[in-house]
């Protein structure tokens, strides 16, 4: 299957600062890729969903001043949590699909796991 | 709007047993069903997924799914559990109304496998 990898896997930071988490699609080009966040034995909850060179689409309440989200190629999706704080903590996961439509199954990237001091 | 629900937080299968993880969705349209298995602090991988055609689909490490129409279910299943398939399993959906639209997960099951 196709390799979605993203980076880094932890991180941890202090209250207000901001965080950046990569993901990329490393053997094919995906003009879309999603964000989605994973709480402690919890579903994952679609962020947003990242397009290749115009904005994101952000899921309802989803605030976009706080998740940035910048897809400037075709393989690289970036998400970077502003001011962070200790509720941003969780499990970041990033997805794509080569190719669009509706048959074909997503790619997973293996997580960022982002703890907020 | 799709909705996926797993109507069960665990289940508790001895090695050796058949398991059945249970899914039924929600959609105003064909729906595109497909099964993804979580291991502890990693991403989702794909298991198998429905599209169309014959209601008995087989996937990954020995899984299958029946999608039932009328049920509007889509349970996993597998003939023998291994100890090795004690993850996080997740049931998702997409409606096929055209052009690229997201995927839609359960809560998720999670399934332990006993020696």
């Amino acid at each position: 299957g196709a390799v979605v990898s993203q980076h880094p896997s932890r991180v941890i930071c202090k209250s207000g600062t901001s965080v950046k988490i990569e993901c990329r699609s490393l053997d094919f080009q995906a003009t879309t890729m999603f964000w989605y966040r994973q709480f402690p034995k919890k579903s994952l909850m679609l962020m947003a969903t990242s397009n290749e060179g115009s904005k994101a689409t952000y899921e309802q309440g989803v605030e976009k001043d706080k998740f940035l989200i910048n897809h400037a190629s075709l393989t690289l999706s970036t998400l970077t949590v502003t001011s962070a704080h200790p509720e941003d903590s969780s499990f970041y996961i990033c997805s794509a699909a080569p190719g669009l439509g509706v048959t074909g199954e997503l790619f997973f990237g293996e997580g960022s796991r982002l703890t907020v001091l | 709007a799709q909705s996926v629900a797993q109507p069960e937080d665990q289940v508790n299968v001895a090695e050796g047993n058949p398991l059945t993880v249970k899914c039924t969705y929600s959609v105003s349209g064909n729906p595109y069903l497909f099964w993804y298995v979580q291991y502890p602090n990693r991403g989702l991988q794909f298991l198998l997924k429905y599209i169309t055609g014959d209601n008995l689909v087989k996937g990954s490490y020995g899984f299958e799914a029946e999608f039932n129409k009328s049920q509007t279910s889509f349970h996993l299943k597998k003939p023998s559990a291994l100890v090795s398939d004690s993850a996080l399993y997740f049931c998702a959906v997409r409606e096929g109304s055209g052009g690229y639209n997201k995927l839609i997960f359960g809560a998720g099951t999670r399934l332990a496998v006993h020696p």
